[in-house]
This record gives C-alpha cells, structure tokens and sequence, in this order.
C-alpha cells in the first residue's frame, strides 16, 4: 500500500543535541512538507519542497534543517538551535488535486 | 495575515446527535478551505474541501459550504457515531501559494459516547 512512513514514533533530545526525523514516501508525489503540531495549537508549517534538491523555509523554520536528496525522502534535523522542541512532528506529501495532503502517522519529540 | 478560527473544545456529544463545529477565516483574497480530520495517535486526513464560494464540500455523512459573505466554513454532521470521535482542523490555502502550504485553525476536540 502506498502511504507516508515517519520514524521514530518517540524520539527524546538531550540538551546540545541535533536529532533527525525520518519521513519516507512511496506515493510519487513532488511536493513534501514537515508540520509542527503543539497540543491545543494548529499545525505550524517548518519547511517544504515541491521538488528534489529543492527547498524552502516554512513560518517557522528556525532552529531546523532539511534536505531532499531523494524524491521519496525528506528528512528533518532538529538542531541545537531550536530551544523548545517539544512537539509532535507530520511529514506530508501532496497529491497534486488542489491541495490533498496526505500524513505519516507522525514523531512525538521530547527532551531529556 | 490569513488565519483560521474554530470554536474551542471539546465538545462532547451523545451518539446521534448534530453536530456542528465553526470555522471562520481571514484572507487576503479568496483561499480554498478544507476540514481535515486526526483520529488518536495518527496524522491527518483530509475530510473535504471546497475551492470557490459557495461550494458544498461532503463525505463520510460531513458537509461544510464555503459562505464567502461570513467567511466561513462550519462542518456539520446530522447523526454522529462514537467512531466520529476525533480532533478536526479547518484549514485554508491561497492560490498563490504552494498547494500544500495550509493555515490551520487550532483544531476542535469531539467526544461521542454511546
């Protein structure tokens, strides 16, 4: 079946270090974008890219770092920078119909 | 900026009750809106959408009309069912930005019981 796959489900951070989110799809889809989601909060936009080799900064994408070797693979770095890490992460795809957005089932981030 | 409002959660409901829940919006232009659901422990799915005023977007027994007059966007449900039990997000994209690039609303808790 076709579909987004993030690992790992739980990571924790110590301080001072970088730590990276798998987000792998096998859908075909250009477009890739990573989601911040608090508890109580809307989904926050971090990065995103329509093509391979190719990115953009989201709303909120200080304190993070993405690549886009691979059309079926977007990794995110949290880094150091980022002081307040705590939250649960979405990798999604875009089905190219006017914004249907498909999601990984997602990466709960938290500190030790 | 664009934004999106809901009402607050949660809301808890009876098995075979209405349910609506309010979404408003605020952009520059005209946005097309969607209502995404998040069932516990998963990412998001996309429940319906609706590009233009006036639109109907439906599925599952859900509706929500794109009101460009209120900028809004309600979803409702005539007979909600315990499995409907879920958070859902209204959303809204402009046509100017990349498809994927959505404004959420804080998203609205429902809790059904039997």
């Amino acid at each position: 079946d076709g579909g987004i796959t993030q690992s790992p489900k739980y990571l924790f951070r110590k301080e001072g270090q970088n730590v990276t989110l798998s987000c792998e799809q096998n859908l075909n889809h250009d477009a890739m974008y990573w989601y911040r989601q608090d508890p109580g909060q809307g989904l926050r936009l971090i990065y995103y890219s329509q093509i391979v080799n190719d990115f953009q900064k989201g709303d909120i994408a200080e304190g993070y770092s993405v690549s886009r070797e691979k059309k079926e693979s977007f990794p995110l770095t949290v880094t150091s920078a980022q002081k307040n890490p705590t939250a649960f992460y979405l990798c999604a795809s875009l089905q190219d119909d006017h914004g249907k957005l498909f999601f990984g089932s997602g990466t709960q981030l938290s500190v030790l | 900026g664009n934004s999106v409002t809901q009402m607050e959660g949660p809301v808890t409901l009876s098995e075979e009750a209405f349910l609506t829940i309010n979404c408003t919006y605020t952009a520059t232009g005209y946005p097309s809106l969607f209502w995404y659901v998040q069932y516990p422990g998963e990412g998001l799915q996309l429940l319906l959408k609706a590009t233009k005023a006036d639109d109907k977007g439906s599925n599952k027994g859900f509706e929500a009309t794109y009101r460009k007059e209120t900028t809004s966007f309600h979803l409702e449900k005539g007979s909600v069912q315990v499995s409907d039990s879920a958070v859902y997000f209204c959303a809204l994209q402009m046509t100017t930005d990349s498809w994927g690039k959505l404004q959420f609303g804080a998203g609205t808790q429902v809790v059904v019981t039997p």
